[in-house]
């Protein structure tokens, strides 16, 4: 079975700090897809990044970065120089890579509170 | 192009009634998941429909159950509702192999 543990229930921090969100992820499968969604006070789920097992290269977008560490069953999101517009649920998720999309497992989510 | 879209935005239902809700996938999606989001929690999946057919479950009853067109649309309907239906449903379309994108959601309240 699948499992996803944001340990980080809510995390608040002041403008321009950096922020880290920990996901800790179980699987059985060899070949996965992980993703990190946000989650607007309005509902939707917006999706923010996928990668697959195969690759463990770290990726940046702008302020965004995640660290995939294959080892210790890790996918960390960091928001740099943080802004008020990130406050927000996130959530990250885990499916099989040899199916449709779909059928993710998703963590419980982390609250992030940017304050001014 | 419009993303996915879901109906209604809210619905009150009281306790032993049915409901439907709908979804319509993104342009050039054929697979729609829905999910489960109870207040405070993930969203839990339910099922998967791809060519009419439901591919993909998770671990919800029977009272839960789907249907896709051939235009791709959706329907979720849960039949005898409980109160710990309540929720925010969310569609999610994808095409093979895709990220998945997800609507608004429906905000379900059972009374």
């Amino acid at each position: 079975a699948q499992k996803v543990t944001q340990a980080q229930t809510e995390i608040s921090v002041v403008e321009k700090e950096d922020v880290t969100l920990d996901c800790v992820y179980e699987t059985r499968d060899t070949t996965y897809y992980l993703f990190w969604y946000k989650q607007p006070p309005s509902g939707e789920l917006v999706f923010l990044i996928r990668r697959n097992s195969f690759d463990e290269q770290n990726e940046i977008s702008g302020r965004y970065s995640w660290n995939f560490q294959k080892s210790t069953s890790s996918f960390n999101f960091t928001i740099t120089a943080s802004q008020v517009v990130d406050s927000a649920v996130y959530f990250c998720a885990l499916s099989e890579l040899n199916t449709n999309a779909g059928k993710s497992t998703f963590g419980d989510g982390t609250t992030l509170t940017v304050k001014p | 192009d419009a993303g996915v879209t879901q109906s209604p935005t809210h619905l009150i239902k009281t306790r032993g009634q049915q409901v439907t809700l709908r979804c319509s996938p993104k342009s050039g999606h054929d697979t729609v998941s829905w999910y489960q989001q109870a207040l405070g929690q993930g969203p839990q999946f339910i099922f998967q429909y791809y060519e009419e057919e439901e591919r993909q479950r998770g671990n919800f009853p029977d009272r839960f159950s789907g249907h896709q067109f051939p235009n791709y649309s959706s329907e979720l309907n849960v039949n005898a509702l409980l109160l710990g239906d309540s929720a925010l449903y969310l569609c999610a379309s994808s095409q093979t192999s895709s990220e998945q994108y997800f609507g608004p959601g429906t905000r379900l309240t059972v009374t």
